[in-house]
């Protein structure tokens, strides 16, 4: 079984300061690690994934996130947010042999970028 | 390009009346998932199917049952509703079939609200 863990369920921070977004998570066996992004009254969209390889993974919007696996961790980090990045961030794994699998979630972090 | 349409967007419902969700994954897509997202919660993981066969089965109450059908689009069915069942009701696609690791792909969701 996995379970993630998002450490913080909000983020106030300024236009254009730096933000990380923390994750950890646990399992038994391998996984995928995924960041997804959900605007207000909107579904989800995929940040960006780490599946394999490299692990400093860019996604969209200038996001970016680090795979740690001694640490159990995928945090999302961004140099400069914007307004735009207000949302609610999800960090999700799935299980590596079970391809296909369900998302397990975590509790989801807030960002609030303040002008 | 085209995404996961889910309808209705919005729904309104009693107490102990029943519901019928749909979901209309990528084309070639031939894996559904459902998720439910409570107000304020993270998506949580009900249901899924795999070439019109269920592949797993998450937090789903019995009151609710899903199928695939030969398009592969999905429906979930939802019996005596109750007033905890307001929530984002997600489905997810994904093609199965796919070397490697696909992504899934969310569609904007229904939001069903029972009075």
């Amino acid at each position: 079984a996995q379970s993630v863990t998002q450490l913080d369920s909000q983020v106030p921070v300024f236009e254009e300061a730096p933000v990380e977004l923390r994750c950890n998570y646990s399992s038994s066996v391998s996984v995928y690690l995924f960041w997804y992004v959900q605007y207000p009254n909107q579904g989800l969209q995929l940040l960006l994934k780490y599946l394999s390889g490299s692990t400093l993974v860019k996604g969209i919007n200038g996001f970016e996130a680090e795979f740690n696996k001694s640490q159990t961790s995928f945090h999302l980090r961004k140099p400069s947010v914007h307004i735009s990045d207000t949302a609610e961030y999800f960090c999700a794994v799935s299980d590596r042999y079970n391809q296909g699998g369900k998302l397990i979630f975590g509790q989801g972090t807030e960002l609030s970028v303040k002008p | 390009a085209a995404g996961v349409i889910q309808s209705p967007r919005h729904l309104i419902k009693e107490k102990r009346e029943t519901a019928t969700l749909k979901c209309y994954p990528i084309p070639r897509h031939d894996t559904v998932y459902w998720y439910q997202q409570g107000p304020g919660q993270d998506p949580q993981f009900l249901i899924s199917f795999y070439e019109k066969m269920q592949s797993d089965k998450g937090s789903i109450p019995d009151r609710f049952s899903a199928q695939q059908f030969s398009d592969y689009h999905s429906e979930l069915n939802m019996s005596s509703l109750e007033l905890g069942d307001s929530a984002l009701y997600f489905c997810a696609s994904f093609k199965g079939s796919s070397r490697g690791m696909e992504t899934q792909y969310f569609g904007p969701g229904t939001r069903l609200l029972v009075l």
